[in-house]
């Protein structure tokens, strides 16, 4: 079984500033995609990034990039210029990439493992105006 | 834009109680998931279902059950509930992709039911 380890329940940041929120995970598996969620005090999740393990290159998306380290398991996400909007609980979360067709539909256990996702502890961000 | 939606922001019941959490999508999405969310613990998956009528058990199934009985709702029952089972609930739904499921897989999350059991 896959786990997700945030060794930092709790960060923190000066507006502008940029932060890096850690995660580590364990897995068997080759071929599998990681993410990092907010969730914000309206406690709605949201995706932030997405990083394909086949990928060498780290994803971005406007301030936020990840550290991909695939050999040592790590996950990294890096806020540059962060902003009061910013602070929430950040999720890291592990999603096998198995195989999955449309024709084995009713084969619960292969076609449902697929889209399951392994979520770290969660750290929760704040940043200091 | 995805719309996950659960009937309740807040529910306070009493031990004993059988408890029904629902959750509609409006995207015609397969999968459906059910989470907990614990300080220190992050969110676990209780039961998950990939068709109506169909179900897989997540990392903490005891004390729930669940029912798909059409595909964009899918409900959370705690037969008798317990002040153990005192948390954050958030749903999630999918889409499978037409033949891999791959990144673009993202969970979109409804905004949660904190229950409180007393």
């Amino acid at each position: 079984a896959q786990t997700v380890t945030q060794s930092q329940p709790e960060m923190s940041v000066q507006e502008a500033e940029t932060v890096t929120l850690s995660c580590t995970y364990d897995t068997s598996e080759s071929d599998y995609y990681l993410f990092w969620y907010k969730q914000p005090p309206s406690r709605q999740m949201i995706l932030v990034i997405r990083q394909e393990a086949y990928k060498q290159q780290n994803a971005t998306e406007n301030r936020f990039s990840v550290n991909f380290q695939k050999a040592a398991k790590s996950f990294s996400l890096k806020i540059s210029d962060s902003q009061l909007g910013d602070a929430a609980m950040y999720f890291c979360a592990y999603r096998s990439e198995r195989f999955v067709l449309r024709g084995y539909w009713g084969i619960g256990n292969l076609y449902g493992s697929g889209s399951r996702l392994t979520f770290g502890e969660g750290t929760q961000l704040t940043v200091n105006p | 834009d995805v719309k996950v939606t659960q009937s309740s922001r807040y529910l306070v019941k009493r031990t004993g109680e059988k408890v029904f959490l629902e959750c509609v999508q409006d995207m015609d999405h397969e999968n459906m998931f059910w989470y907990r969310q614990d300080p220190g613990l992050g969110l676990r998956l209780i039961y998950f279902s990939y068709d109506v009528k169909m179900k897989e058990k997540g990392d903490i199934p005891e004390g729930y059950s669940v029912s798909r009985e059409k595909k964009e709702r899918f409900s959370l029952i705690l037969e008798s509930a317990s002040t153990n089972q005192t948390s954050m609930y958030l749903c999630a739904s999918s889409l499978i992709p037409p033949e891999r499921a791959t990144s673009t897989d993202t969970q979109y999350f409804g905004p949660g039911t904190r229950l409180t059991v007393l």
